[in-house]
C-alpha cells in the first residue's frame, strides 16, 4: 500500500516556464512533508518542507503548496532552469511516536528543455 | 560532500553471500537511517538508530540487520543475498526530528549476481 504517491514518473518543461510536481498521500497522520532532489550518482538532497499547519511555504524559486482536505501537495519551480533537471521525491513524516522515518514517493524525473 | 560517508560505493557479490555496508553520519548527528531504492521503487525505509539504539523499523527483511556503534557510525548487514536485493542503499543522518529532514550519503550500489 503506497501511502505517498507521485503519479507522474516524468515531466518535461521548457526552460523559464513553471514546473509543477504533484504528490498525493493517504495517511492522515502525516504532519510534515518534504521535497528532495536527486541527481544521478548522488544521494537525495533536501529542498523544501511544509508543516501540516500551513498551506504554503516559499523559498526562492521553490514553493510548496499543501491541500490537507485533498491530501495533496505540489512543488512549484519558477522559473525552471537547466540545473533543476533531476528526480524529485515527495516525502512525509508520521506524527506518531518518536521515530523519524520518512515515507517517500517513487519520484518524478523532471527534465528542463532549453 | 554532504558530510555523510558511505562505503563502499559499489559492491558486486554472488547470491547466498553476506555483505556489510558502512555509514559515517555527519558530525553531530545522532540518528542514522537506512533506505533501500530498488529499480522503479521509491526510497524504502529500512531502519533507524538513535545514539546507538534502534529507534524504528520499516520494511527490513529478517536477513538484514544493522547496528550503530559508540562512535555513531552504522553498519547494515545483508545476508543470504538474493538477486532481488540488488539496489541502491542509502544512509542518512540527522540531529533529531528536524525541519530539514535528513542529510543523505551518496549510497552504495549493490549488485547480486
Amino acid at each position: 500500500d503506497q501511502q505517498v504517491k507521485q503519479n507522474s514518473p516524468s515531466l518535461s518543461v521548457q526552460e523559464g516556464r513553471i514546473s509543477i510536481l504533484n504528490c498525493d498521500y493517504t495517511n492522515s497522520m502525516f504532519d510534515y512533508f518534504l521535497w528532495y532532489k536527486k541527481y544521478p550518482a548522488e544521494g537525495p538532497t533536501f529542498l523544501i518542507s511544509i508543516s501540516s499547519i500551513k498551506d504554503k511555504n516559499e523559498d526562492g524559486r521553490f514553493t510548496v503548496f499543501l491541500n490537507k482536505s485533498a491530501k495533496h501537495l505540489s512543488l512549484h519551480i519558477v522559473p525552471s532552469q537547466p540545473g533543476d533537471s533531476a528526480v524529485y521525491f515527495c516525502a512525509a513524516r508520521d506524527s506518531g511516536g518518536g521515530a523519524d522515518g520518512l515515507t517517500f514517493g517513487k519520484g518524478t524525473h523532471l527534465i528542463i528543455q532549453p | 560532500d554532504s558530510g555523510v560517508t558511505q562505503t563502499p560505493k559499489h559492491l558486486i557479490t554472488a547470491t547466498g553471500q553476506r555483505v556489510t555496508l558502512r555509514c559515517s553520519p555527519r558530525s553531530g548527528d545522532l540518528s542514522v537511517y537506512w533506505y533501500q531504492q530498488s529499480l522503479d521503487q521509491g526510497l524504502q525505509f529500512l531502519i533507524q538508530y538513535y545514539n546507538g539504539e534502534e529507534r524504528a523499523k520499516g520494511n527490513i527483511l529478517e536477513r538484514f540487520s544493522a547496528q550503530q556503534f559508540p562512535d555513531l557510525h552504522s553498519e547494515l548487514n545483508l545476508s543470504s543475498l538474493e538477486l532481488g536485493d540488488s539496489a541502491l542503499y542509502f544512509c542518512a543522518s540527522s540531529v533529531g526530528r528536524t525541519a530539514g529532514g535528513y542529510t543523505f550519503g551518496s549510497g552504495t550500489r549493490l549488485t547480486v549476481v
